[in-house]
């Protein structure tokens, strides 16, 4: 079973920095691309990132671009969320989720974790 | 890139179908999309995978009363013999070459 957890959000102040980390189980990460999605309160999904299953091809909402940086570390099945210069409008619950079957690396998700919330403010 | 439109709300009496819509902009009408379903205070959950012929693929567990097809730009969930747990919002998404696009989702209402 495909389980996917997030760690790292909380607090921070507007200008911040925060690293949000998912641990992956029950797949062969390496073989998949993964992203990240966030929801703001009381708002739709928004996707903001995804990375290729060998990590060389990354690709990022013009929202997040030049702040964001995603990785991923295959040999800890583990997938990252570096953000930097915070704002306020990045609050919202992050997600990390698994590309389903598609032959490029943006691709719909088919595996969701529970998500982690960042709140921007000071 | 594509854009994806959905109503806002639905509703449906308990036991009965309802026919939730995605409709892509236009010059986009051929792409693949998916289905999910955010139920409330949880999670977003696969629905399943859906393609422009009308053929659909659906996620590990959704139940056989969800079923997806397509006409045209416009692609559809239908939700057969409605149940409480199905309320819920349902979001579409597509994706392009190195973007990933969700419609605006749709707040499911069973009565």
């Amino acid at each position: 079973e495909v389980q996917l957890l997030e760690s790292g959000g909380g607090l921070v102040q507007p200008g911040g920095s925060l690293r949000l980390s998912c641990a992956a189980s029950g797949l062969t990460f390496s073989s998949y691309a993964m992203s990240w999605v966030r929801q703001a309160p009381g708002k739709g999904l928004e996707w903001v990132s995804v990375i290729s299953g060998s990590g060389g091809s990354t690709y990022y909402a013009d929202s997040v671009k030049g702040r964001f940086t995603i990785s991923r570390d295959n040999s800890k099945n583990t997938l990252y969320l570096q953000m930097n210069s915070l704002r306020a409008e990045d609050t919202a619950v992050y997600y990390c989720a698994k590309a389903g079957d598609c032959s490029t690396t943006s691709c719909y998700e088919d595996y969701w974790g529970q998500g982690t919330l960042v709140t921007v403010s000071s | 890139q594509p854009v994806l439109t959905q109503s806002s709300s639905a509703s449906a009496s308990l036991g009965s179908s309802v026919k939730l819509t995605c409709t892509l902009s236009s010059g986009h009408s051929a792409y693949i999309i998916a289905w999910h379903q955010q139920q409330p205070g949880k999670a977003p959950r696969y629905l399943m995978k859906l393609e422009s012929s009308g053929s659909y693929n659906k996620g590990s567990g959704v139940p056989d009363r969800f079923s997806g097809s397509s006409s045209g730009a416009d692609r559809y969930l239908t939700i057969s013999n409605l149940q409480s747990e199905d309320e819920a919002d349902y979001y579409c998404e597509t994706w392009d070459s190195n973007t990933q696009v969700f419609g605006g989702g749709t707040k499911l209402t069973v009565l």
